[in-house]
């Protein structure tokens, strides 16, 4: 079964950095028709897709935050990480990771971590 | 971006009701399109996907259906542990986007 958890620190101050690592376990990273995407949740609001990346280390980012994130993989670690800089109030939320299935015709969000909270300071 | 806009945004029902969330997407995006169930304070969990196909260990009361534009989630028989809230999310192109969410609750 294979099982995601996020770490990293859940306050961060106004301007600086979040930075987040998901931990795969269960199965290789690298395995399979498998990428892996960060998506996250402001309280009580919808879901939006941060970005993906592939274990080439091929990514792609959401148009909306692309000048600020930086997804990578660690395949040795198995473990994926995202950094997203300068970041203000409106980068408070729940993020979650995820496993992007394509082995169906289709992609989907078939395994997701529990999420993190991640409250951004003034 | 592909817009998703899904209707009802909420709707009551009771326990063994039969209940069908929309979502319309703003481009063709023939059957990319995944549904999730989401729980309070929890995970997002993919009931449904490419349009039609039933995820693994998810109950034969889920289903879903459509193509193109217009897709449907129809549940079968509601359970108590089915009032939650209810995603589209379209896998056609990048940026991938998801609806707003349907809250399904108790009457």
């Amino acid at each position: 079964q294979v099982q995601l958890q996020e770490s990293g620190p859940g306050l961060v101050k106004a301007s600086q950095t979040l930075s987040l690592t998901c931990t795969v376990s269960g199965g290789s990273i690298s395995s399979g028709t498998f990428y892996w995407t960060w998506i996250r949740q402001p309280a009580g609001k919808g879901l939006e897709w941060i970005g993906r990346i592939f274990t080439t280390g091929d990514t792609n980012y959401n148009p909306s935050l692309k000048s600020r994130v930086t997804i990578s993989v660690d395949t040795s670690k198995n473990q994926f990480s995202l950094k997203l800089t300068s970041v203000t109030a409106a980068d408070t939320a729940v993020y979650y990771c995820a496993r992007v299935n394509c082995g169906g015709g289709d992609c989907s969000f078939d395994y997701w971590g529990q999420g993190t909270l991640v409250t951004v300071s003034s | 971006d592909i817009q998703m806009t899904q209707s009802p945004s909420s709707l009551s029902a009771s326990v063994g009701d039969r209940i069908t969330i929309t979502c319309r997407s703003s481009q063709i995006i023939s059957s990319y399109l995944n549904w999730y169930q989401q729980r309070p304070g929890k995970a997002p969990k993919l009931l449904i996907y490419a349009a039609s196909s039933l995820q693994s260990g998810v109950p034969s009361r889920f289903s879903g259906s459509g193509s193109g534009t217009d897709f449907t989630l129809t549940i079968s028989g509601l359970q108590p542990e089915d009032f939650a809230t209810y995603y589209c999310q379209q896998s056609y192109s990048v940026p991938r986007t998801f609806g707003r969410g349907t809250k399904v609750e108790i009457k």
